[in-house]
């Protein structure tokens, strides 16, 4: 089946120091990649859509200056949270799509548990 | 633009008993829907989806839904609970083909007492 791959799966960093989290789908090849956030006992919060090779369109309310992705394979996409604060903290999980379904399925990477200190 | 509701953020259930966790959507065209769920500091695995083929959609670990336009509605159910079925249960609806993005509910937690 489809595999994603998220990593790290958890990291603690400093405020104001910089995260990269990335996703990868391992065994196919996706064109759209989402990034969700999710804070505790909530739902999944998009993020930001991610095509490859262009640019990320972001959900209103996300900034992009804090929230950088690339796309820059088709399989692999990165985010990273600039200068960290603590609020920033939370589990972010990122899902791929495979270019050859039209369904809408998506497959989901294990997570990636951000802690800011 | 689509939504949905998932009724009751928690449902406790003892093992060997029915489950139900509810689903609402709202989709302006036909839609395409899912269950998810989540196991603790994990990511989402797909239980089952509905992509306008059978009205009643068989997924794993004997998981079914049943979607219902004229209630709008895609429960989730099962006929026996097991304790390993606790965890998060999502919801959610993706508007026709090609890259539409997936709406998730709130989600419901489903707890299992011996």
């Amino acid at each position: 089946g489809a595999v994603v791959s998220q990593h790290p799966s958890w990291v603690i960093c400093k405020s104001g120091t910089s995260v990269k989290i990335e996703c990868r789908s391992l065994d196919f090849q996706a064109t759209t990649m989402f990034w969700y956030r999710q804070f505790p006992k909530q739902s999944l919060m998009l993020m930001a859509t991610s095509n490859e090779g262009s640019k990320a369109t972001y959900e209103q309310g996300v900034e992009k200056d804090k929230f950088l992705i690339n796309h820059a394979s088709l399989t692999l996409s990165t985010l990273t949270v600039t200068s960290a604060h603590p609020e920033d903290s939370s589990f972010y999980i990122c899902s791929a799509r495979p270019r050859y379904l039209g369904t809408g399925e998506l497959f989901f990477g294990e997570g990636s548990r951000l802690t800011v200190l | 633009a689509q939504s949905v509701t998932q009724l009751g953020s928690h449902v406790s259930v003892s093992e060997g008993a029915l489950v139900l966790l509810r689903c609402n959507y709202s989709s302006s065209v036909p839609p395409y829907l899912f269950w998810y769920v989540q196991y603790p500091n994990q990511g989402l695995q797909l239980l089952l989806k509905y992509t306008s083929a059978a009205t009643l959609v068989k997924g794993i670990n004997g998981f079914e839904a049943e979607f219902k336009k004229s209630e709008t509605s895609f429960h989730l159910t099962k006929p026996s609970a097991h304790m390993s079925d606790a965890a998060e249960y999502f919801c959610a609806v993706s508007e026709g083909t090609g890259f539409q993005k997936l709406v998730f509910g709130t989600g419901t937690r489903l707890l299992v007492s011996p």
